[in-house]
């Protein structure tokens, strides 16, 4: 069973920094492409990552290009984000994503607070 | 970037009813179009995929079509577990835009 277990998320000033952290199981990480997406509170869906299966290819949204990082560690099975310069409007649930092209299985997702 | 247009942004309908949501596209994708469902708390589904794939393990009362510019999601026949939100997403290029999502309540 495909199983995507976010995490690292919490409560963070404006301007801070945090990781957060996608565990993959019951497949072959290392054959697949991965996203983050985000939904700030009552708001709708945002892509705001992708990365390839070797890591040769990344994309960003324009909200987030310059500050945050995405990257893989295939031996470890584990996607992460690396959020820096954090502003009040980066607050969402953060879902790491299977890339097919269309976005087949979803964490449970991990909530971001950036807040004073 | 590509711009998803979903319409209507609510829709109230009852168990048993046909309903259509509507995904305009701000230029043509061909057919990289995808559907999610979600609901509250909850992260979301894919139903659709390729505008008119279903996923498996989703039910068949679910059906998408379109191509280049406009696309639709139906539903034949409202179940309860139906009532969610539901997204359109574009695969063409980046960055991958979705819809602002139309909210499907029970009338």
């Amino acid at each position: 069973e495909v199983q995507l277990v976010e995490s690292g998320g919490g409560l963070v000033q404006p301007g801070g920094s945090l990781r957060l952290s996608c565990a993959a199981s019951g497949f072959t990480f290392s054959s697949y492409s991965m996203n983050w997406v985000r939904q700030a509170p009552g708001k709708g869906l945002e892509w705001v990552s992708y990365i390839s299966s070797s890591s040769s290819t990344i994309y960003y949204a324009d909200s987030v290009k310059g500050r945050f990082t995405i990257s893989r560690d295939n031996a470890k099975n584990s996607l992460y984000l690396q959020m820096n310069s954090l502003r009040a409007e980066d607050t969402a649930v953060y879902y790491c994503a299977r890339d097919l092209q269309w976005l087949d299985y979803w964490g449970q997702g991990t909530l971001v607070t950036v807040s004073s | 970037a590509i711009q998803l247009t979903q319409s209507p942004s609510s829709l109230s309908a009852s168990v048993g009813d046909r309903v259509t949501i509507t995904c305009r596209a701000s230029q043509g994708i061909s057919s990289a179009l995808a559907w999610y469902q979600q609901k509250p708390g909850k992260a979301p589904k894919l139903l659709i995929y390729d505008a008119s794939s279903l996923e498996s393990g989703v039910p068949s009362r679910f059906s998408g079509s379109g191509s280049g510019t406009d696309f639709t999601l139906t539903i034949s026949s409202l179940q309860p577990e139906d009532f969610a939100t539901y997204y359109c997403q574009q695969f063409n290029n980046y960055p991958r835009t979705f819809g602002q999502g139309t909210r499907l309540e029970i009338k």
